[in-house]
């Protein structure tokens, strides 16, 4: 398994400000992954992290909205830049043990947009 | 797009009684993952089940897949009230390798 970290847990921003979301993990992975929850709803994929290049963005998710750092193969960013109260929601990174095929996420961070 | 729909979408049950919960999908899959999340933090891996696997055991947990019907089912024996939790599913098969989940069905288990 994956032992995976976020931070922040949690935060409440204004609107049109930017957060940054770290995602930590215990050991090198190759594929890193960012979704979102919107509230009661089920996950949906934001984009790839690709390390040592641009993120992979699934349709309806922007560069400009969402920027994505990946430096090294333990370590991601995820940006929410300019918020509305529409990005309340929270954001969870998870990875893949390519051994074992399974996938395993980080506790989240629960962004709440005023 | 969702892959897997889950059903029900909530479920109470006494402390001690099982639990099953059922997901369906569309398309073919290497594997489907089952996942718990607490009052929306973060997500808990329960079992994998392979598409070669018809029925996998963890513990309380029992999952089967039915590739031919494109559909699993995980039960949950003697229940616990630390069991209440959304229960979702997840296959293979996104554009990215990512996975596709499902909605989630809500547990209740009262003690």
């Amino acid at each position: 398994s994956a032992v995976i970290s976020q931070k922040p847990s949690r935060d409440i921003c204004q609107r049109g400000t930017s957060l940054t979301i770290q995602c930590q993990v215990d050991s090198q992975v190759t594929m890193m992954f960012w979704y979102r929850q919107q509230p009661g709803q089920s996950l949906t994929l934001i984009a790839t992290a690709n390390q040592g290049s641009e993120a992979t963005y699934e349709s309806g998710f922007v560069i400009d909205k969402f920027p994505i750092s990946r430096p090294n193969l333990t370590f991601s960013t995820l940006t929410v830049s300019n918020m509305s109260p529409e990005d309340s929601s929270i954001y969870l990174c998870s990875v893949e043990v390519y051994s074992y095929n399974e996938q395993f996420f980080g506790p989240g961070t629960r962004l709440t947009v005023l | 797009s969702q892959q897997g729909e889950e059903d029900p979408q909530a479920l109470s049950i006494q402390e001690g009684e099982n639990a099953t919960m059922n997901c369906s999908y569309k398309t073919s899959i290497n594997n489907l993952q089952w996942y718990r999340q607490n009052s929306g933090r973060g997500l808990v891996h329960l079992i994998l089940i392979r598409s070669n696997e018809r029925e996998k055991h963890s513990g309380r947990l029992r999952v089967t897949l039915d590739t031919s019907k494109k559909s699993s089912s995980l039960l949950i024996t003697a229940s616990r009230a630390a069991d209440t939790a959304s229960y979702f599913c997840a296959t293979d098969g996104g554009s990215q390798g990512n996975l596709i989940f499902g909605k989630g069905t809500k547990l209740s288990v009262k003690p």
